[in-house]
């Protein structure tokens, strides 16, 4: 029945090691989300694709990376993780007609911990 | 400017009160759709409504209902005859424009004692 998946759901990693999340979806949607959520605070945007063409938000780190090997995956790669990128990571999907206003369906996250 | 502003941080309320949280929206556009999400301690977001700007009718699922008010710019969200598992965090969120992008409000946090 799960529709949007996230492994692992708790990952830890060293200051500097690169890390990779990973997402996939049974739902077909040919939109993708990453979202950064801190304790107490708003999920944040970081990028999306849509189908394969791939959207960044001005205010994300180069740190930050995606990929999208298709349309059931997506990958968040943090290159040299900092003590201040320990979140929790939120991956989303939607359809993506033109207009706009689908509601996103989203995965149950990983919570990232920098040592 | 936020676009979403949810006003309550916190809320505690016990079991079989009746809730409201509010959410307002600032928007030029005059397409856009506003939603509502639960997020419990597990931290997966459930979907909870979608509502484009058309559309005023008040919707009511159950314990839940929500007043779309175009003239107050507010679409709040009631949970009635409360229960320990309505604890979450609520966030309300816009989209607006040609894209899916959401801004979130800050989110309220509802405390529900039994």
């Amino acid at each position: 029945d799960a529709m949007v998946i996230q492994n692992p759901r708790y990952q830890v990693t060293q200051f500097g090691k690169p890390v990779t999340l990973s997402c996939s979806q049974t739902l077909n949607h040919n939109v993708m989300y990453w979202y950064q959520q801190k304790s107490s605070q708003a999920p944040k945007l970081l990028f999306h694709y849509y189908d394969k063409d791939f959207n960044n938000e001005a205010d994300t780190p180069d740190n930050f990376q995606s990929r999208r090997p298709n349309t059931s995956f997506c990958f968040l790669d943090i290159r040299s993780p900092g003590l201040g990128d320990a979140a929790m990571y939120l991956c989303a999907t939607s359809r993506g007609e033109a207009g706009g206003g689908y509601e996103q369906y989203f995965g149950p996250g990983t919570r990232l911990t920098v040592t | 400017a936020q676009k979403v502003t949810q006003a309550q941080t916190e809320i505690s309320v016990v079991e079989k009160e009746d809730v409201t949280l509010d959410c307002v929206y600032e928007t030029r556009d005059t397409t856009y759709y506003l939603f509502w999400y639960k997020q419990p301690p597990s931290g997966e977001l459930v979907f909870l409504i979608r509502r484009n700007s058309f559309d005023e009718q008040n919707e009511i699922s159950g314990r839940y209902s929500w007043n779309f008010q175009k003239s107050t710019s507010s679409f709040n969200f009631t949970i009635t005859a409360s229960q320990v598992v309505d604890s979450a965090v609520y966030f309300c969120a816009l989209s607006e424009g040609s894209f899916n992008k959401f801004y979130f409000g800050s989110g309220t946090k509802l405390n529900v004692k039994p």
